[in-house]
């Protein structure tokens, strides 16, 4: 079963624009990874925030994180064209050591 | 380093014939995950191994669904028989720390695309 539902669905930027995808889950987690998938390179591990954190950066990356609200954002600033892709958090933590369940995924578009 | 490499790209076969998928995972990676991600949907874990030995294979159909992974390097997933509902991507993946620690980063394969006719 999916743990995480992201939203929007799909979203359609132009370059320069900031993107911003949400996602919500619904039981208690160690950590929650977001993974950009685009037919060129697969699925790709963008960044990686613990339970006990509340934002990190990477790059043009931003990623926070509400455990009591169950849920995570994450920014992507000044967008280009290349960051064309499905965006997808993944929890993971509780005894399942490894494993990753996955959202259903935001479909980004980023006009040149 | 080379990543994850997965075989064939891609497969057509006809409902109940019997499909194999190959996948060598990064050297040195003592976890490798099978995923199936249905179009539209994020990646469902179907088998977890720790070197040769299986972590969590709860998700896997094993009326149907078969998997090995000898001498703890390659690993291949069978389908026997296919249905339409397996129609998919088949995504391999491999994490270096013995047991896939949960904050392991995963690397993925560019995956298999099965359509069941």
């Amino acid at each position: 079963s999916q743990q995480g539902e992201e939203d929007p669905q799909a979203l359609s930027i132009q370059e320069g624009e900031n993107a911003t995808m949400n996602c919500s889950y619904k039981t208690s987690i160690n950590n929650l990874q977001w993974y950009r998938q685009n037919s060129g390179r697969g699925l790709v591990h963008l960044i990686l925030i613990r339970s006990n954190e509340r934002e990190k950066h990477s790059g043009r990356l931003r990623v926070t994180l509400d455990t009591s609200k169950k849920s995570s954002s994450l920014l992507i600033t000044a967008s280009r064209a290349a960051d064309t892709a499905s965006y997808f958090c993944a929890t993971g933590g509780g005894t399942s050591y490894g494993k990753l369940t996955f959202g259903q995924g935001t479909i980004l578009t980023v006009h040149p | 380093e080379a990543g994850v490499a997965q075989s064939p790209r891609y497969k057509i076969i006809e409902k109940r014939q019997s499909v194999a998928f190959w996948c060598n995972p990064i050297s040195g990676h003592a976890t490798l995950y099978w995923y199936q991600q249905i179009l539209g949907q994020g990646p469902k874990l179907l088998i977890q191994f720790q070197n040769n030995g299986v972590v969590d294979d709860s998700q896997l159909p094993k009326d149907r669904f078969s998997a090995e992974r000898l001498k703890g390097v390659d690993s291949t997933l069978k389908i026997q028989p296919a249905k339409l509902e397996d129609s998919a991507v088949y995504l391999c993946a491999s994490s270096r720390r013995r047991g896939g620690a949960p904050t392991d980063t995963q690397y993925f394969g560019p995956g298999t695309r099965l359509t069941v006719l």
